[in-house]
């Protein structure tokens, strides 16, 4: 089992629709916790990130954090063409060399 | 302008051949890695060097070597090349060692 898991999809949604994308985790230990976004042949660039639980709101996109489920979720409101790309959840262990354990990543499309 | 930066982008070879990926980074950052990136979208820490110093080594063959020539610059070697090493390796460049910045990408494919 996979210390950090993710829907892979691929998830298509009619622009306008609102996403939700989550992770599960079984590591309660993380601190940290990222969404990053993928675009097709690019590297991962960080979306938002929360430290330990809770919520973070930056303009459509929000960030919650649940550490007692261990389930951490990004939800995209209006979702745009723009937004369609593979959403990495990933998290942390601080100290020791702070490794980031990336999930594997939900693609997702956002229709016309 | 670019932050970090790889070269090259697409690398193209026959397996046993031994190839480089260069990285450097502008950022001033003090930490720098080596992920790679399997067919399935799944990015995994190879390298990380602090200050030109090693400080993550995970479980990775011996045959893949980096160096750090200094803070800004980190490079990949990789001797005797197999199939399953195709895959795309991204560089990545940390002030906190909790947000990274990575590179494009190198796009391996071994023959």
């Amino acid at each position: 089992q996979k210390e950090v898991e993710q829907d892979p999809g691929p998830l298509s949604v009619p622009e306008g629709a609102i996403v939700s994308l989550n992770c599960t985790y079984s590591n309660s230990a993380f601190q940290y916790f990222m969404w990053y976004r993928q675009y097709s042949r690019k590297g991962p660039e960080l979306l938002m990130y929360t430290y330990s639980s809770g919520n973070k709101e930056d303009g459509r996109f929000t960030a919650q954090v649940d550490k007692s489920s261990k389930y951490i979720s990004l939800f995209i409101r209006d979702s745009q063409p723009s937004d369609s790309a593979t959403y990495l959840c990933a998290m942390i262990l601080t100290g020791g060399g702070n490794k980031l354990t990336f999930g594997t990543g939900t693609q997702l499309k956002v229709e016309l | 302008d670019t932050a970090v930066s790889q070269t090259p982008k697409y690398l193209v070879t026959q397996m046993g051949n031994d190839k480089s990926i260069k990285c450097e980074q502008n950022l001033g950052h003090d930490t720098m890695y080596w992920y790679k990136q399997d067919s399935k979208k799944f990015l995994k820490i190879m390298f990380s060097y602090n200050n030109k110093e090693l400080i993550i080594n995970e479980t990775v063959p011996n045959r893949f070597s980096p160096k750090s020539p200094d803070k800004a610059h980190l490079n990949l070697h990789i001797n005797s090349l197999e199939l399953g090493d195709s895959a795309v390796y991204f560089c990545a460049s940390s002030p906190t060692g909790i947000f990274m910045f990575f590179g494009p990408g190198t796009r391996l494919t071994v023959l």
